[in-house]
């Protein structure tokens, strides 16, 4: 059964620890990974796409990475306005929507 | 630019009463859709459009009818409201299905 497992499930970091999010995924015909940030009673923000195997996007302090098997988000040097909710969802060839992970909730601690 | 607009924020419906959650967008975006959201649970879609005049069935589309008469809007019936569909629901718009969603800020949906 194609799945989306994001792991930890919960994170809690000191400020200034850098440390990964990890998106494990199992779907076929993978044509893009989507990671999203979500804080407490909002929406998903959209944060990058990635679309094939060895390729990188940066904003800030996150950095994705993508594997043909499982993305990496890493934050490095996290501040406190980094804790959020972080989600992995990924776009199959014949899909119609993405499918989302039940998230990684990131806490980061003054 | 407003975004996707979502409303009402907050919403206490009784079992078997009917209502209309509203979703407007002014991006021009062609693809739009519904999700639900449950606590240890993905985002699961309900419903999609991918154009006016053009909708089809989700993940979970049981209890909810959609429509989309303009690019604009596009709006979630729920017929007879049921606990289980206690949630919150996302809206979100994008020029393309298998590209970055905007997302409302939500609605949140208890049935009692």
């Amino acid at each position: 059964e194609d799945q989306v497992t994001q792991s930890p499930e919960a994170l809690r970091l000191q400020e200034g620890e850098s440390s990964s999010l990890n998106c494990s995924y199992t779907v076929s015909g993978l044509r893009g990974l989507f990671w999203y940030r979500q804080d407490p009673g909002k929406g998903p923000e959209f944060l990058f796409t990635l679309y094939s195997a060895g390729e990188e996007k940066e904003k800030e302090r996150l950095k994705a990475t993508l594997t043909k098997k499982e993305s990496f988000l890493h934050i490095t040097a996290p501040k406190p306005e980094d804790s959020a909710t972080y989600l992995c969802a990924v776009f199959q060839t014949g899909a119609n929507n993405l499918f989302f992970g039940t998230g990684t909730r990131l806490t980061v601690i003054p | 630019n407003a975004g996707v607009t979502q409303t009402p924020k907050f919403q206490v419906l009784k079992t078997g009463q009917s209502m209309t959650l509203q979703c407007a967008q002014d991006m021009n975006h062609e693809y739009m859709s519904w999700y639900r959201q449950d606590p240890g649970m993905g985002l699961r879609l309900i419903h999609y459009s991918v154009g006016a005049g053009i909708t089809d069935q989700g993940e979970v589309p049981n209890g909810y009818n959609v429509s989309r008469s303009t690019t604009e809007d596009f709006p979630l019936r729920l017929l007879s409201a049921a606990p289980s569909q206690t949630s919150v629901y996302f809206c979100a718009s994008s020029y393309a299905r298998d590209k970055g969603y905007t997302f409302g800020s939500g609605t949140r949906l208890t049935v009692v």
